[in-house]
């Protein structure tokens, strides 16, 4: 079946980086983009950012240019968000989700990495 | 960009109908025919529940309905009943620059 599944929680200390998988099955990786979504403990949901999982391009949120790196891997339909100079504020759960190919919308989302940035 | 505007709460009794709204601007909700909205429950990932203003996925029930009008899009969930406890968030495509924004969510509870 179609689905995203993504890599484990992680616990890092402010200034450093994090990077999150996202690894997808069931569907032909490339003819969808894929998006960064975050949020954080109690609040909202918030776009990052996408991916052309074709190509290659991407394009980020003003808020997060600069620290944010969204990379693809074709031979292993995976895509890769890379966060850094983390601070407190970046606490969150971060999703991928795959954009509808008939649509403007999120169709599949992964379950969700849950990184805790803490000194 | 900033969020799109939803209502914090909205509560209803089994079986009767209920309402959320988001609010945009003419560059968002008002520009484009590409508002969707999301279901969330608790720990879990959000679920597409309406594209496009107002079509409905496959196997989404019908209880669920989309529409909008001028800057304001609304979800109307018919029939409420105790599984459609959850949070809600609107989105709107924006633009190819920056693409999506969120809408502020909303609870719905079943009394």
């Amino acid at each position: 079946q179609v689905q995203l599944v993504q890599s484990g929680a992680e616990v890092k200390k402010p200034g450093a980086s994090v990077k999150v998988s996202c690894k997808a099955s069931g569907y032909t990786f490339t003819s969808y983009y894929m998006h960064w979504v975050r949020q954080a403990p109690g609040q909202g949901l918030e776009w990052m950012g996408i991916i052309n999982t074709s190509g290659g391009s991407r394009t980020y949120a003003q808020k997060f240019q600069g620290r944010v790196t969204m990379t693809r891997d074709t031979s292993t339909s995976t895509v890769f968000m890379e966060l850094s100079s983390l601070r407190s504020e970046d606490t969150a759960v971060y999703y991928c989700a795959r954009e509808s190919d008939t649509s403007y919308g999120f169709d599949i989302w992964g379950q969700g990495t849950m990184v805790t940035v803490s000194s | 960009q900033s969020a799109l505007t939803q209502p914090a709460s909205v509560s209803g009794s089994p079986g009767q109908s209920i309402t959320i709204s988001c609010t945009g601007t003419s560059s968002d909700v008002g520009g484009y025919n590409y508002v969707s909205w999301y279901q969330q429950h608790p720990g879990k990932a959000p679920k597409v529940m309406i594209y496009d203003v107002s079509n409905r996925p496959s196997g989404v029930s019908s209880r669920f309905s989309g529409s909008k009008s001028g800057n304001t899009a609304s979800l109307t969930i018919s029939g409420l009943q105790a599984e459609d406890e959850a949070d809600y968030y609107c989105s709107s495509y924006i633009s190819s620059s920056t693409n999506y924004v969120f809408g502020t969510g909303t609870k719905v509870t079943v009394l």
